[in-house]
């Protein structure tokens, strides 16, 4: 069965207390991972897309990376406006538009 | 450049009761997709569509329709609603994979 974990599900770091979350897949064949950013009360955000183990993607104090089994996001140096929910999620091989989404870590950073 | 919409923002409405969710995009994305978003479950994907005239099932479609008349709107449907559908329902479009989220739909079902 294909699974998409997000670990820890609840974050809370001091300004400027770097970190990773982490989104670890189980699945048949990956097209690709992506990552999104939620706030309260919207939709959530694009920021990532990887396609291949090695590959990373860097934005700002953001940086994803991708493995076979997992994915982390990296971030450095956070700030109280990084506070949001991170969502990873998998596109299957053969699947088009489908994805899979994990229940994401809500990131809380404290000033 | 409006992005994805979608309206209304907030419905209430009673077990039984018949409602269009409705979301239009302006970016002229082939690819649409209608999600609900439960506490503890995650973003789950009900219908979607890969153009005009053609729509899909995803992972929990029972209890919604939608169709796909032009690239820009795509409408989701409850038929009868019932207290489980309360929920975030969002709608997104996407090209070569990214997705771009609608602001969303809170549903309440009492």
């Amino acid at each position: 069965e294909d699974q998409v974990t997000q670990s820890p599900e609840a974050l809370r770091l001091q300004e400027g207390e770097s970190s990773s979350l982490n989104c670890s897949y189980t699945v048949s064949g990956l097209r690709g991972l992506f990552w999104y950013r939620q706030d309260p009360g919207k939709g959530p955000e694009f920021l990532f897309t990887l396609y291949s183990a090695g590959e990373e993607k860097e934005k700002e104090r953001l940086k994803a990376t991708l493995t076979k089994k997992e994915s982390f996001l990296h971030i450095t140096a956070p700030k109280p406006e990084d506070s949001a929910t991170y969502l990873c999620a998998v596109q299957l091989i053969g699947t088009g538009n489908q994805f899979y989404f994990g229940t994401g870590t809500s990131l809380t950073v404290i000033p | 450049n409006a992005g994805v919409t979608q309206t209304p923002k907030f419905q209430v409405l009673k077990t039984g009761q018949s409602m269009t969710l409705q979301c239009a995009q302006d970016m002229n994305h082939e690819y649409m997709s209608w999600y609900r978003q439960d506490p503890g479950m995650g973003l789950r994907l009900i219908h979607y569509s890969v153009g005009a005239g053609i729509t899909d099932q995803g992972e929990v479609p029972n209890g919604y329709n939608v169709s796909r008349s032009t690239t820009e709107d795509f409408p989701l449907r409850l038929l009868s609603a019932a207290p489980s559908q309360t929920s975030v329902y969002f709608c997104a479009s996407s090209y070569v994979g990214t997705q771009y989220f609608g602001p969303g739909t809170r549903l309440l079902v009492l």
